[in-house]
Formats: structure tokens, sequence, C-alpha cells
């Protein structure tokens, strides 16, 4: 079964500041990944999603996330925070059964100060 | 706005009642999926529908049931409810029946307090 961890639940940042939001995934076999953020009172939405080919993976806003296989690793950049930033944000994993679904992580609550 | 509709936004119950939580995909999309987000238990799949016909279950107790109809839109029962059912439900759908190839859109929840 895959599993994501996301480590630390709440991350406070300075607006302008680098954004970095750690995410580790348990997988047997090649995992795809994704990060997804909630606005309050919304749904998800997608940031960006690693399946395949380049590691580096750019996605909207300004965020990016890298794979990197020896450290079971994916985790979520920007170079410079915005407070249209502050939110919570998801690492998950697709399992790879013929029934496709996301296992999320536990989410990081991103705070931007001023 | 993600396309996707979920109704009602909010719903107040008390235990033992039985509910229904509905979701229209969006325009085109085959899969239909239903998360539940607790404080305790974080995001947790409950069920896939894809075109009508189950496809997975994720971590769905047996007083929680499903279905997607063939116009598509599905709903969500949740019978005998208890207490610590009380979360935000979230519907999400996807063009196809795969997800990592078809991202998943969230509609906005609906939020389920059981008093």
């Amino acid at each position: 079964a895959q599993s994501v961890t996301q480590l630390g639940s709440h991350v406070s940042v300075s607006e302008g500041a680098l954004v970095l939001l750690r995410c580790n995934y348990s997988s047997s076999v090649p995992p795809y990944l994704f990060w997804y953020v909630q606005y309050p009172n919304q749904g998800l939405q997608l940031l960006l999603k690693y399946t395949t080919g380049a590691t580096l993976v750019k996605g909207i806003n300004g965020f990016e996330a890298e794979f990197k296989k020896s450290e079971t690793s994916f985790h979520l950049t920007k170079p410079s925070a915005h407070m249209s930033d502050a939110a919570e944000y998801f690492c998950a994993v697709s399992d790879t059964g013929s029934a496709r679904q996301l296992t999320f992580g536990s989410g990081t609550q991103l705070t931007v100060l001023p | 706005d993600s396309g996707v509709t979920q109704t009602p936004k909010h719903l107040i119950t008390a235990t033992g009642q039985r509910v229904t939580l509905r979701c229209s995909p969006r325009s085109g999309d085959l899969s239909v999926y239903w998360y539940q987000q607790s404080l305790d238990q974080g995001l947790q799949f409950l069920i896939q529908y894809y075109n009508g016909e189950e496809r997975a279950k994720g971590n769905i107790l047996e007083r929680f049931s499903a279905q997607q109809f063939p116009d598509l839109h599905s709903e969500l029962n949740l019978s005998s409810l208890e207490l610590g059912d009380s979360a935000l439900y979230f519907c999400a759908s996807s063009e196809r029946g795969s997800s990592y190839n078809s991202p998943l859109h969230f509609g906005n929840g609906t939020r389920l307090t059981v008093t």
C-alpha cells in the first residue's frame, strides 16, 4: 500500500521568504505524486503532479516540486511567499491498482507573515 | 470554480438519522470520487464510481453507501449517523477512471454536523 508523510503540520514563513513543504512517500513501485492546495471553505485544487519524465515539476502559482527517488521525497517549494499562499497543502500518491485513488498526507497549514 | 457542484453546503442532523449528499461532476467527467475530511482522520478516500459502476472502495463504513446515476451525478447516503461522522465530505470528478493521468477536480464539500 502507498502512504505519504508530510513533515510539519504547520509552517510559517515571512512574505518574500522561501516556502518549503516536505513530503515523503512510501511505495514499492514507481509512484504518481501530487500536491493539492485547499483554501478556506473550498475544495482541493491541483497544484502540480509527477507521473513520469522530468523530476522537477512546475505547477501553478509559482510552485514547483522535485521528485527524488533516492530520498523518497517530493518536497514543494516556492522561491518567494505571497500572502495569498496561505492555505493548507496536501501531498498525495496514487496507487497502481486497476482502480486508482489518491492517498493523501495529513496536510501542512502554511501561514505567511507580513 | 472546479465545475463540481455539491449540495447541500451544510447539513445539521441528529444521531441515528440518515442523510443524502449530492454531487454533480464536471461536464464530461465520467468518474466520481467521495472523500471524508475530519480533524482526526484527515482526508480519507471513501469510494469511486466510473460511468455508473463502482470502481474502487476505500475506508467506507457499511452504514454508508453511494451510487452514480445515468446522468453521472452521484449521491452518498449516510445512515445511522453517529457523532463521529461529523466531517467535511468532498466529491471529486475526473475525466477518466485513473487518477494519475486525469487529475481530480474537487467540489467545495458538504459540511455535516451530527448532534
